[in-house]
């Protein structure tokens, strides 16, 4: 049973900002919100994670909804080298149950040049 | 940085063949992970090892054997290869007991079986 919703697919053009979706309701307050993204041939790839603050790096925003039942993960001037499939997924802050990391099917991103 | 190594990167093998695969890790991490990805779906967990000599069952653990040889190295065995089965297995590893565990991956084993 998938704890994360996301779109099947989104569509974007390089050089544009893109916001993705993710709904996580049932939330427990141990669990940090993680983004992977995967590229065909390749394991999935570190993004970013959070908990309650929103976050950032040089891959990506999180935005973290204030009751923690969604959040967004916004690329800026995104290239092609962005397209892939990204994954939000929630993990517990330690312990065995951790590594029941259940990845769904995520959000394939397109980007057309 | 670091990185984490699978071998072999394609592997064919033969119904009821055992067959081995390999992963070597030079973060120093102390979890290792083994995970099953099918073609268009999610990642589902075969064996993970907290440790060297641990070995911990995942929801996929069945036809199939782990071994931690030491900190740097993590093994999976399909015990008897499944005719027309084709997945790609990905290794993982992470420090234990992080306040937020990151997980790092290999780029996979891609298995064929005739």
């Amino acid at each position: 049973d998938a704890k994360t919703t996301q779109p099947d697919s989104m569509e974007s053009t390089e050089g544009e900002t893109v916001h993705l979706p993710c709904s996580h309701a049932t939330i427990s307050g141990n669990e940090y919100i993680y983004w992977y993204r995967q590229v065909p041939l390749q394991g999935p790839e570190y993004v970013t994670h959070g908990l309650q603050q929103n976050t950032t790096n040089s891959m990506a925003f999180l935005a973290i909804a204030s009751d923690r039942k969604s959040s967004t993960l916004i690329l800026t001037h995104v290239s092609l080298r962005d397209a892939a499939v990204y994954h939000c997924i929630l993990r517990g802050n330690s312990g065995g149950s951790n590594a029941k990391l259940t990845f769904g099917k995520g959000t394939k991103l397109s980007v057309k040049s | 940085g670091g990185i984490i190594t699978q071998t072999p990167k394609f592997l064919i093998g033969q119904e009821g063949q055992k067959l081995t695969l390999k992963c070597q890790q030079n973060f120093n991490h102390d979890t290792m992970y083994w995970y099953r990805q099918d073609s268009g779906k999610g990642l589902r967990l075969i064996y993970y090892s907290i440790t060297e000599n641990d070995l911990q069952k995942g929801d996929l653990s069945e036809g199939y054997d782990a071994s931690r040889e030491k900190k740097s190295s993590f093994s999976l065995t399909v015990t008897s290869a499944q005719k027309n089965e084709m997945a790609v297995f990905l290794c993982a590893s992470s420090h234990w007991g992080s306040s937020a565990e990151t997980l790092y991956f290999g780029s996979g084993t891609r298995l064929t079986v005739l």
